[in-house]
C-alpha cells in the first residue's frame, strides 16, 4: 500500500529562520508529488506540485521543493519564514487515477 | 469565486442517527472526492466518483455511502454513525486530463457523534 511519512509533526521557528519538511513515500510506480497547506480556520490549498522535469519546483510564497527520486523524497524548504507561514502542511502522492494518500502533516508555528 | 461548498460546516449527530453531510462545486470538475480526517491524521480517501462512476476504497466501512446526482453536488451518508466516526470530512473536486489533477477542497465539515 501506499505511504506517505512526515517527521516531526510539530515545528516551532522564529521568524526569518530557515524551514525544512522531510516528505517520504513508498509507492513503487510513476508517481505525482503536492505539497498543500492549510492555513488556521481555511481549507486546504496547493502549495505546490511536481510531476515530471526539474525536481527542483517552486511554488506559492517562496516556497520550494525538491523531488529524489532515489530517496523517494520530496521535501518542502523556504528559506526565510514569516509569522503568516503557520499552517499545517502536508505532503500528498498520487497514484492509481486520481487517489491522494497524505501524510499525517506538519503543524508549524512561526513565532514573530 | 468558483469554489467547493460544504454544509454544514459542524454536526453533531446521535449514535446511530443516520446523518448526511453535503457537498456542492461551482468548478464544473468531474471528479469528486470525500475525505475522512482524524484529529492528528492524514486525510484518508474514502471513495470517489469520476463523472458518474463511484469508485470504492476497499478498506471504506459499508457504513458509508454516496450519492452524486449531478455534477455540481456529491453527499456523504453515514448510515449508523459510531463514535469512531467523529471526524473532520472533506470533499475535493478535480478535473481530469492534461496535468496531473490539482484536488480543490471544500472547508470540511467536522461531524460530533453523542
Amino acid at each position: 500500500a501506499q505511504s506517505v511519512s512526515q517527521h516531526n509533526h510539530h515545528v516551532i521557528l522564529s521568524e526569518a529562520a530557515s524551514l525544512e519538511l522531510g516528505c517520504n513515500y513508498s509507492y513503487g510506480g510513476t508517481v505525482n508529488l503536492f505539497w498543500y497547506v492549510q492555513y488556521p480556520g481555511q481549507h486546504l490549498q496547493l502549495l505546490l506540485k511536481y510531476f515530471s522535469g526539474d525536481p527542483l519546483v517552486k511554488g506559492i510564497k517562496g516556497f520550494e521543493a525538491e523531488f529524489i527520486k532515489s530517496k523517494f523524497s520530496f521535501n518542502l524548504r523556504k528559506p526565510s519564514v514569516q509569522w503568516s507561514d503557520t499552517a499545517e502542511y502536508f505532503c500528498a502522492v498520487s497514484y492509481g487515477n486520481n487517489r491522494l494518500a497524505f501524510g499525517k502533516g506538519n503543524q508549524v508555528v512561526v513565532i514573530p | 469565486d468558483a469554489m467547493v461548498i460544504q454544509n454544514p460546516r459542524y454536526q453533531v449527530t446521535q449514535f446511530g442517527k443516520p446523518v448526511t453531510l453535503s457537498c456542492s462545486q461551482t468548478l464544473n470538475h468531474n471528479v469528486m472526492y470525500w475525505y475522512q480526517q482524524k484529529s492528528s491524521q492524514a486525510p484518508k480517501l474514502l471513495f470517489h466518483y469520476y463523472d458518474k462512476d463511484f469508485n470504492n476504497e476497499a478498506d471504506t466501512p459499508d457504513n458509508f455511502q454516496s450519492r452524486r446526482p449531478n455534477t455540481s453536488f456529491c453527499f456523504l451518508d453515514i448510515r449508523s454513525p459510531g463514535l469512531g466516526d467523529a471526524a473532520m470530512y472533506l470533499c475535493a473536486t478535480s478535473r481530469e486530463g492534461g496535468d496531473p489533477e490539482t484536488q480543490y477542497f471544500g472547508p470540511g465539515t467536522r461531524l460530533l457523534v453523542l
